[in-house]
């Protein structure tokens, strides 16, 4: 199957600073990609959606301002988190999704955030 | 995007086969269904994707029945490294929105 790599796999850092996530296709061009956040035994939760070369559309009730997207070819999406605090702190997860009609959106192995 | 209804959980023992029933009444025509796999603290894997009747590949089988309301995960001979969340998601995936994750199945694997 496709392959989606994150990197990094996990970040601790300190109140109000950023953080900017990677989200890479390996091997498949993604005209699309999704950001995801996850609490501890919770579902899946989608936070904005990216088509290469434009703006990213956000879910109802997350700050584009504070998460930061940007999808500037077809193998690399990017999540800043700006001026983290520690009700940020989750798990975050990127997908990609090829061309095709039936193309299956392909997940990265998420970044664990941890904010001080 | 068509809303699904799975199990909260379910447990099994080691060598037995597990079918985990997922419910889309409002599947749309365009929607294909998917089955995803979760680890905790890794991104979802796919399992297995389709559209009607059956699909099977080396991991598990899809079973759809003709109205596609419903969808049946089966897994063959489970073993203790399958216990998982597992996602069953239904979306038109040619369209640029995303698949709707709902709570998943907590599938629990004993020895």
């Amino acid at each position: 199957g496709a392959v989606v790599s994150q990197h990094p796999s996990w970040v601790i850092c300190k109140s109000g600073t950023s953080v900017k996530i990677e989200c890479r296709s390996l091997d498949f061009q993604a005209t699309t990609m999704f950001w995801y956040r996850q609490f501890p035994k919770q579902s899946l939760m989608l936070m904005a959606t990216s088509n290469e070369g434009s703006k990213a559309t956000y879910e109802q009730g997350v700050e584009k301002d504070k998460f930061l997207i940007n999808h500037a070819s077809l193998t690399l999406s990017t999540l800043t988190v700006t001026s983290a605090h520690p009700e940020d702190s989750s798990f975050y997860i990127c997908s990609a999704r090829g061309r095709g009609r039936t193309d299956t959106q392909y997940f990265g192995p998420g970044t664990r955030l941890t904010v001080l | 995007l068509a809303k699904t209804t799975q199990p909260i959980s379910m447990d099994s023992y080691e060598g037995q086969e597990v079918n985990i029933t997922c419910s889309h009444n409002n599947i749309a025509t365009n929607d294909y269904i998917t089955w995803y796999q979760q680890f905790p603290s890794q991104g979802p894997r796919f399992i297995i994707q389709g559209y009607k009747t059956k699909v099977t590949n080396e991991v598990a089988s899809l079973f759809i029945p003709a109205d596609r309301k419903s969808s049946t995960l089966s897994l063959s001979r489970v073993s203790l490294s399958d216990t998982a969340v597992y996602y069953c998601l239904v979306g038109d995936q040619g369209s640029a929105r995303q698949l709707t994750f709902g709570s998943g199945t907590q599938l629990t694997v004993l020895p």
